[in-house]
């Protein structure tokens, strides 16, 4: 069974950049026909897809975050990484890591979430 | 705002039926039948219920179905049970590599 758990600062001061790892147990994320995503959750509000990184390493985010979005991956670890730099109250949220199907464009295993609190 | 406009909540007794309606646009539920269904559980992962607009994934009881007419998506609970109580979100993917989600709908069961 697939496991993904994200790991990182709980807490990230004003302008500086919040760093999260999803770590991926029961399945290699080098597999093809998959992507690894990340998605977050603001308080009181719905979901938002931040981007994936496709298994061959390419990335695509999310229009309105892209300028400020890295996602990484280290295969030796079998995990990927979320960076999103210049942070704001408003990125204040519950941050998910997903594995996306690439034939069928659903997020089939998610891990638990951790909340990412921006604030002076 | 979320980008799909779900009912914030719904509710029925046990062994009725519920729908969730899930309207975006013809840029996302209307133009691509990459509509998908997660119930989440606070505290747990969300889990797949529905892809493809009306398929489900294996595991699933066939008390979830779901369905599609123009730019609005619906996810239908049956033989509500008390484990159904649970947020509901829908998604759709909206091309050029870009998924949108709906805010959510709580579902009680009474």
């Amino acid at each position: 069974q697939l496991q993904l758990q994200e790991s990182g600062s709980g807490l990230v001061k004003p302008s500086q950049t919040l760093s999260l790892t999803c770590a991926v147990s029961g399945g290699s994320i080098s597999s093809g026909g998959y992507s690894w995503s990340w998605i977050r959750q603001p308080p009181g509000k719905g979901l938002e897809w931040i981007g994936y990184i496709y298994h061959s390493g390419s990335t695509y985010y999310n229009p309105s975050l892209k300028r400020r979005v890295t996602i990484s991956v280290d295969r030796s670890k079998n995990q990927f990484s979320l960076k999103l730099s210049s942070v704001t109250a408003a990125d204040t949220a519950l941050y998910y890591c997903a594995r996306e199907r690439d034939y069928d464009l659903v997020f089939d295993y998610w891990g638990q979430g951790t909340l990412v609190t921006v604030s002076s | 705002q979320s980008a799909l406009t779900q009912p914030p909540s719904a509710s029925g007794s046990p062994g009725q039926s519920v729908t969730i309606s899930c309207t975006g646009t013809i840029s996302d539920v209307g133009g691509y039948n990459f509509v998908s269904w997660y119930q989440h559980h606070p505290g747990k992962a969300p889990k797949l219920m529905i892809s493809e607009v009306s398929k489900r994934p294996s595991g699933v009881p066939d008390r979830f179905s779901g369905s599609k007419s123009g730019n609005t998506a619906s996810l239908t609970v049956s033989g509500l049970q008390a484990e159904d109580e649970a947020d509901y979100y829908c998604s759709s993917y909206a091309g050029s590599t870009n998924w949108v989600f709906g805010g959510g709908t709580k579902l009680t069961v009474l």
